[in-house]
C-alpha cells in the first residue's frame, strides 16, 4: 500500500513534443505529491509538487495533473527540449505521528531527441 | 552551506571493510533521509530522522547498516562488513518538519571490490 507505481520506465520524445509520465498510488492518506528530476551524477531535485486539493498545477512548461478518485497523477512536459533529458521520479508522502516518509516511484528515463 | 552536502563523493572499499558516509543537511531542516540508488534503479528508502523522535529504520536492509544523527544536524550512515551488493549511490536529503519538499545532496558513490 506504500508503493507508488510509475510508468513508463523509459520514454523517447522528439524535440517540441509533449512528454507524459504517469504514477498511481494506493494509500489514500498520501497528501503531497512531488516530482523530482535527476541528471546523471547528480542528486534528484524538486521540480514541481501538488497537494490533492487541486487537480492541476502548472509551472512553466511543466504541469502536474491529479486525479484523486483514480489515485493517479501525471507529469506533462510541454515543448520538450533536449535539456529536459533526465530521469524523473514521482513521489508521495504523508505525515503519520509527526513523521513523514517520501515514497518514490521507480523512475522514468526521458530522452528528448533533437 | 546552501544545500545538502555529502562526503565523500566517491568511495571504493574492499569487501569486508566498514565505511562511513556523512551528510550535512540544510541548516534549520529538522528532517533527514537516507536513500540508496542502485545503477539505473529507483530510490530505496533506508532511514528517516525527524527532530528528537525515534528514527524510522524500517528501510535498513540488514543489521550491517546503521545511522546516527548528532545534535539534530549531521548524520552518518555506517555500513559494516561491506558486501559487493552494497555498491550503489547513497543519497541524503533534508526537509523542513511537516513539509514534503526534500532537498537532496549529490550522493556518495560506493563501490565495493
Amino acid at each position: 500500500q506504500q508503493q507508488v507505481k510509475q510508468s513508463p520506465q523509459s520514454l523517447i520524445v522528439q524535440k517540441g513534443g509533449i512528454s507524459i509520465i504517469n504514477c498511481a498510488y494506493e494509500n489514500t492518506a498520501f497528501d503531497y505529491f512531488p516530482w523530482y528530476q535527476q541528471f546523471p551524477g547528480k542528486g534528484p531535485a524538486l521540480l514541481i509538487a501538488i497537494r490533492p486539493d487541486v487537480s492541476e498545477k502548472k509551472e512553466g512548461r511543466f504541469t502536474i495533473s491529479f486525479n484523486k478518485s483514480a489515485k493517479q497523477f501525471s507529469l506533462h512536459i510541454m515543448d520538450s527540449q533536449p535539456g529536459d533529458s533526465a530521469t524523473y521520479f514521482c513521489a508521495a508522502s504523508t505525515v503519520v505521528q509527526g513523521a513523514q516518509k517520501l515514497v518514490f516511484g521507480q523512475g522514468t528515463r526521458l530522452t528528448i531527441n533533437p | 552551506g546552501a544545500g545538502v552536502s555529502q562526503s565523500p563523493s566517491n568511495k571504493v572499499t574492499e569487501k569486508g571493510k566498514d565505511v562511513e558516509l556523512r551528510c550535512d543537511p540544510i541548516s534549520g531542516h529538522t528532517a533527514l533521509y537516507w536513500y540508496r540508488q542502485s545503477l539505473g534503479q529507483g530510490l530505496e528508502f533506508l532511514i528517516y530522522f525527524q527532530g528528537n523522535s525515534a528514527p524510522d529504520k524500517s528501510g535498513l536492509p540488514s543489521d550491517r547498516f546503521s545511522a546516527e544523527r548528532t545534535g539534530g544536524s549531521v548524520s552518518t550512515l555506517t555500513i559494516q562488513r561491506t558486501q559487493q551488493e552494497d555498491s550503489a549511490v547513497y543519497l541524503c536529503a533534508s526537509s523542513l518538519e511537516g513539509r514534503g519538499e526534500a532537498f537532496f545532496g549529490q550522493g556518495t558513490r560506493l563501490t565495493v571490490v
